[in-house]
């Protein structure tokens, strides 16, 4: 089975213009989530989504929206995107949303602002 | 808020050897959900163990293995018979139904041969 996608690997962008990550599920996980790793604030929440809709919100700010398709691929959008953007973006699949489902990591998207 | 701690920014083991890596959490919650995830500078998140509150029994995946104390919240994952490959970053999480999986500051791994 294939694992958790992302796309793209890397992106650079400059301060003020905005960014969309992609990310695809593992087939047959509903869920995903987006996590936001810097080295001084670690890995941090940004939100969950399942069947379209987003079930769980971290504290960023309004800059930060994602949304979910009907075939489980996520999207998540940075805008005016700030210096302190530059991070580390991680998804995680998972099937559902039991405390039981494990989540499985895809390797990142690494953006640097300029 | 749930809150995941881990006391050792780093950690160095000799090849073949045991290592610890510690973890503490604090949450009111019964009913929830303890990983260890492993981070090798490829930088994709690998889950190496889980444990669900409600098992008495720690959990054991190979090599590595975990002493689960509930009521100290306290959950250490022990690594046997260290490897190179196994140096990384390793992240301690929790989850429960209600809160999504907030992880720990990690604990960086050296293996030395």
């Amino acid at each position: 089975k294939a694992g958790v996608t992302q796309t793209p690997r890397y992106l650079i962008k400059t301060r003020g213009q905005q960014v969309t990550l992609s990310c695809s599920p593992i087939s047959g996980h509903r869920s995903v989530s987006w996590y936001q790793q810097t080295p001084g604030q670690g890995l941090q929440f940004l939100f969950e989504y399942f069947s379209e809709t987003q079930r769980n919100k971290g504290n960023f700010p309004g800059r930060f929206s994602g949304r979910q398709f009907s075939n489980s691929r996520s999207e998540m959008n940075v805008s005016t995107l700030e210096l302190g953007d530059s991070a580390l973006y991680l998804c995680a699949s998972r099937k559902g949303l039991a405390g039981a489902d494990t989540q499985y990591f895809g390797p990142g998207t690494r953006l640097t602002v300029l | 808020a749930q809150t995941v701690t881990q006391s050792q920014p780093e950690m160095s083991v000799q090849e073949a050897e045991t290592v610890t890596l510690s973890c503490t959490y604090d949450t009111s919650e019964s009913d929830y959900y303890l990983f260890w995830y492993k981070q090798p500078p490829s930088r994709q998140m690998i889950l190496v163990i889980r444990q669900e509150a409600y098992k008495q029994q720690n959990a054991t995946e190979n090599r590595f293995s975990v002493n689960f104390q509930k009521a100290a919240k306290s959950f250490s994952l022990k690594i046997s018979d260290s490897q190179l490959g196994d140096a990384a970053m390793y992240f301690c999480a929790y989850r429960s139904f209600r809160t999504p999986l907030v992880f720990g500051k990690g604990t960086r791994l050296s293996v030395i041969a």
